[in-house]
């Protein structure tokens, strides 16, 4: 079964204090995977689409990376503006569908 | 830069009540999907819809549920007997192709 483990669940971080957020997953081949922001009561915001390992994709502080078994986030100098839900997401091929993860909370603090 | 937009925000109902909540993807994208989220819950796929038609399908979209695409703009999606536990936010999303889905704000519904 297609699944997604995001680690860790929630992260607490002081302004500059860099770190990386981790999304494992299992997929029957692998289409893409998809990094979304979420704010509280407000729809998940696209960040990044990875396609195959090795992949790498890079906004602002934020870089995605991508391997056969798993995806980081990077998170280079956080400021508070960028604590939210970082969720991962999954597509196998022929499918539609997006599988989440159940995201990671992070909380910047100045 | 082009957004999906959700009416209403907010819609309370009572139990048994038929619901429609309203969508408007981005104006070149051909693909769209519903998605919800039960309060501290995943992201959970409900269905996609491509060419005036249920393309794929999860088993949380049974017979109460249904999509339309009742014009050029609009997609919608009606829940016909509603439940207590359909309480959730529900997510609109649209795609160019199937990839890269971009999701609207969303509608949380309650159910009492």
């Amino acid at each position: 079964e297609d699944q997604v483990t995001q680690s860790p669940e929630a992260l607490r971080l002081q302004e500059g204090e860099s770190s990386s957020l981790n999304c494992s997953y299992t997929v029957s081949g692998l289409r893409g995977l998809f990094w979304y922001r979420q704010d509280p009561g407000k729809g998940p915001e696209f960040l990044f689409t990875l396609y195959s390992a090795g992949e790498e994709k890079e906004k602002e502080r934020l870089k995605a990376t991508l391997t056969k078994k798993e995806s980081f986030l990077h998170i280079t100098a956080p400021k508070p503006e960028d604590s939210a839900t970082y969720l991962c997401a999954v597509q196998a091929r022929n499918t539609d569908k997006l599988i989440f993860g159940t995201g990671t909370r992070l909380q910047v603090f100045p | 830069e082009p957004e999906v937009t959700q009416t209403p925000s907010h819609q309370v109902t009572q139990m048994g009540q038929e619901v429609i909540l309203r969508c408007v993807p981005i104006s070149n994208h051909l693909y769209f999907y519903w998605y919800r989220q039960i309060l501290g819950q995943k992201v959970e796929f409900l269905v996609s819809f491509y060419n005036n038609e249920i393309s794929e399908k999860s088993e949380i979209f049974d017979d109460q549920f249904s999509v339309e695409r009742p014009d050029g703009s609009n997609f919608t999606l009606k829940i016909r007997s509603t439940k207590l536990e359909d309480s959730a936010m529900y997510f609109c999303a649209s795609s160019v192709a199937t990839d890269t889905q971009y999701f609207g704000p969303g509608t949380r519904l309650t159910v009492l």
